[in-house]
């Protein structure tokens, strides 16, 4: 069965600069989640899209920006990158057919030198 | 407001043994949805199981079953006769119905010696 894919999987950035993580739902998924997880903590919601609107926000910094597009992918655009952003970032799906269960993607580890 | 309670921050057994996973939830939904992710040392976070809260039905499935109570707020997760591919971190979630986040609890290490 197909998956959520992210790309890429491993990103190294330096200090203020930008960063763009994709995330493609499994197939008729309609809403995308993106999470955020810093080591040895539990994943923290960032932002969440339904038919390619905003649905749901959290603890998301101004200097993130996120979209999901047509094709019902979605992109996490991270600018003027800080050490204390390294983490791993999720994707998760989740279709209406499926009970509120979001399926997660295997994440894009992040390190900001 | 949702809050989970994961308050066995590690658990160690040696193979085959049973290994009961606890988690206390809180909301104010009177209908929501509680899951078990696991999280290997790969990073991947993979589901396991969903129960939504009116069905108290507990269930197995192969080495995994779950003990749902509403009325102690608790939904444990029981893995049998553990096995060395068993270690990873095991988180418990929340939601409410219509798409909203998942509220984690804090996880659970798993660690299975041979």
């Amino acid at each position: 069965a197909a998956g959520v894919i992210q790309s890429p999987r491993h990103l190294i950035k330096e200090k203020r600069e930008t960063a763009t993580l994709k995330c493609y739902p499994i197939p008729r998924h309609d809403t995308v989640y993106w999470y955020q997880q810093g080591p040895g903590q539990d994943p923290q919601f960032l932002i969440s899209f339904y038919e390619k609107m905003q649905s749901d926000k959290g603890s998301i910094p101004d200097r993130f920006s996120a979209q999901q597009f047509s094709d019902y992918h979605s992109e996490l655009n991270m600018s003027s990158l800080e050490l204390g952003d390294s983490a791993l970032y999720f994707c998760a799906s989740r279709g209406l057919a499926e009970q509120e269960t979001q399926y997660f993607g295997p994440g894009t580890r992040l390190l900001v030198l | 407001a949702q809050k989970v309670t994961q308050a066995q921050t590690e658990i160690s057994v040696v193979e085959k043994e049973d290994v009961t996973l606890d988690c206390v939830y809180e909301t104010r939904d009177t209908t929501y949805y509680l899951f078990w992710y696991k999280q290997p040392p790969s990073g991947e976070l993979v589901f396991l199981i969903r129960r939504n809260s009116f069905d108290e039905q507990n269930e197995i499935s192969g080495r995994y079953s779950w003990n749902f109570q509403k009325s102690t707020s608790s939904f444990n997760f029981t893995i049998t006769a553990s096995q060395v591919v068993d270690s990873a971190v095991y988180f418990c979630a929340l939601t409410p119905p219509s798409g909203y986040k998942l509220s984690f609890g804090a996880g659970t290490t798993v660690t299975v010696r041979a």
